[in-house]
């Protein structure tokens, strides 16, 4: 299965509305990443948390990390309909490398 | 100013032909990346290449070849192309130190009549 592992799968909210969304993970890491993805487009990176920090925040977006529980979180808050997108974690081994593995996404549709 | 920039954009052929994706940086990155995403949006790595030199081979079949002439390019050249090699190919780029941040083209979606 995914190292990664995003819940819930789909997430449909109005505007306005906070969205947050769970990563789950299986071995230990370096790092952990969020990316946007929108609908025909790229992977765009939002936020790295490291191992050794448990909270952080870039405008709207909030990411926690629990490395006891090998699970982290994605808040928006007052999400925008232009926030509509798959949201991917991405885990970074603590092995020498760069490589990323991805869990399978969490759809988000803001509804204006 | 496009960063990470793939070529074709869109590419339909038939089973059994040989085609390439080009892939270019901008960045001054060192480390450049072929990944794999499926129908279900799962994204998977396939190369990583630092500094024209292969780094990461994630089992793809010898089928896939990855060329780097130099840092800021990696090519991808698929030979007798299958249906289930039918999916959105993406390039990315970083710095070669653990924990940066990836950049990723648009991709090219691949697609085997």
């Amino acid at each position: 299965s995914q190292q990664g592992e995003e819940d819930p799968q789909a997430l449909s909210i109005q505007e306005g509305e906070n969205a947050t969304m769970n990563c789950s993970y299986k071995t230990s890491i370096n790092n952990l990443q969020w990316y946007r993805q929108n609908s025909g487009r790229g992977l765009v990176h939002l936020i790295l948390i490291r191992s050794n920090e448990r909270e952080k925040h870039s405008g709207r977006l909030r990411v926690t990390l629990d490395t006891s529980k090998k699970s982290s979180s994605l808040l928006i808050t007052a999400s925008r309909a232009a926030d509509t997108a798959s949201y991917f974690c991405a885990t970074g081994p603590r092995a020498a490398g760069n490589k990323l593995t991805f869990g399978g996404g969490t759809r988000v549709l803001v509804k204006p | 100013d496009t960063a990470v920039s793939q070529t074709p954009k869109y590419l339909v052929t038939q089973m059994g032909n040989d085609k390439s994706i080009k892939c270019e940086q901008n960045l001054g990155h060192d480390t450049m990346y072929w990944y794999k995403q499926d129908s279900k949006k799962f994204l998977k790595i396939m190369f990583s290449y630092n500094n024209k030199e292969l780094i990461i081979n994630e089992t793809v079949p010898n089928r896939f070849s990855p060329k780097s002439p130099d840092k800021a390019h990696l090519n991808l050249h698929i030979n007798s192309l299958e249906l289930g090699d039918s999916a959105v190919y993406f390039c990315a780029s970083s710095q070669d130190v653990i924990g940066q941040p990836q950049h990723f083209g648009d991709g090219t979606r691949l697609s085997i009549l």
